[in-house]
């Protein structure tokens, strides 16, 4: 079955911490996002990769990172300068050669962050 | 800037009525628009997307969305509710630099019976 994996479910950080969320994809998909979900925020944008070894800012990059080593695979870590990451996480990927605004995106099951 | 607005929070409706979700969005070209669902704890599922052409969408799970360019607006329907229906709607649009979407607030849509 094709699809987005997201590990792990739940996670817990403590202060200052570092912590990385998974995002995994097998649908060939060149371009995947990174957003970040909040109660009665809607979707936010963290981090975008529209190719391998390239990744962009989204509205809210402060206090997180990303890789794109491979094309399968756009890891988000949230690092100790993320002073509320209280969140839930959520990976997509789309496909084709031009990213974003055309492709439709594909969503994973998203991590839920706590802060202990 | 480029938004989407939902005016709708939290909208309830009886089992087997009809229903409409509302979506403004804000963007100078054509958009390109979608409306995505989400239960409670999981990931979006995409209903149905609109790009060109006919301005009535049809999607999946029997939902339809009108464009209508003259008003800004990407409303959602459905002819008649089932309670699987129960869950979070997102709209969205295609942002100016083709690399990204932008989602509105959500509205949740609780059925009643």
């Amino acid at each position: 079955d094709g699809g987005i994996t997201q590990s792990p479910k739940y996670l817990f950080r403590k202060e200052g911490q570092n912590v990385t969320l998974s995002c995994e994809q097998n649908l060939n998909h060149d371009a995947m996002y990174w957003y970040r979900q909040d109660p009665g925020q809607g979707l936010r944008l963290i981090y975008y990769s529209q190719i391998v070894n390239d990744f962009q800012k989204g509205d809210i990059a402060e206090g997180y990172s990303v890789s794109r080593e491979k094309k399968e695979s756009f890891p988000l870590t949230v690092t100790s300068a993320q002073k509320n990451p209280t969140a839930f996480y959520l990976c997509a990927s789309s496909g084709g050669g031009l990213a974003g605004a055309q492709e439709t995106q594909y969503f994973g099951p998203g991590t839920r962050l706590l802060v202990l | 800037a480029q938004s989407v607005t939902q005016p709708d929070i939290h909208i309830t409706v009886s089992e087997g009525a009809s229903l409409e979700l509302r979506c403004n969005y804000s963007y100078g070209a054509t958009p390109y628009l979608f409306w995505y669902v989400q239960s409670p704890g999981q990931g979006l599922q995409l209903l149905l997307k609109y790009f060109s052409g006919d301005t009535l969408v049809q999607g999946i799970k029997g939902f339809e969305a009108e464009f209508k360019r003259s008003q800004s607006s990407f409303n959602l329907r459905k002819p008649s509710v089932h309670w699987s229906d129960a869950a979070e709607y997102f709209c969205a649009v295609g942002n100016q630099a083709g690399t990204a979407l932008i989602f509105g607030k959500g509205t949740t849509l609780s059925v009643s019976s």
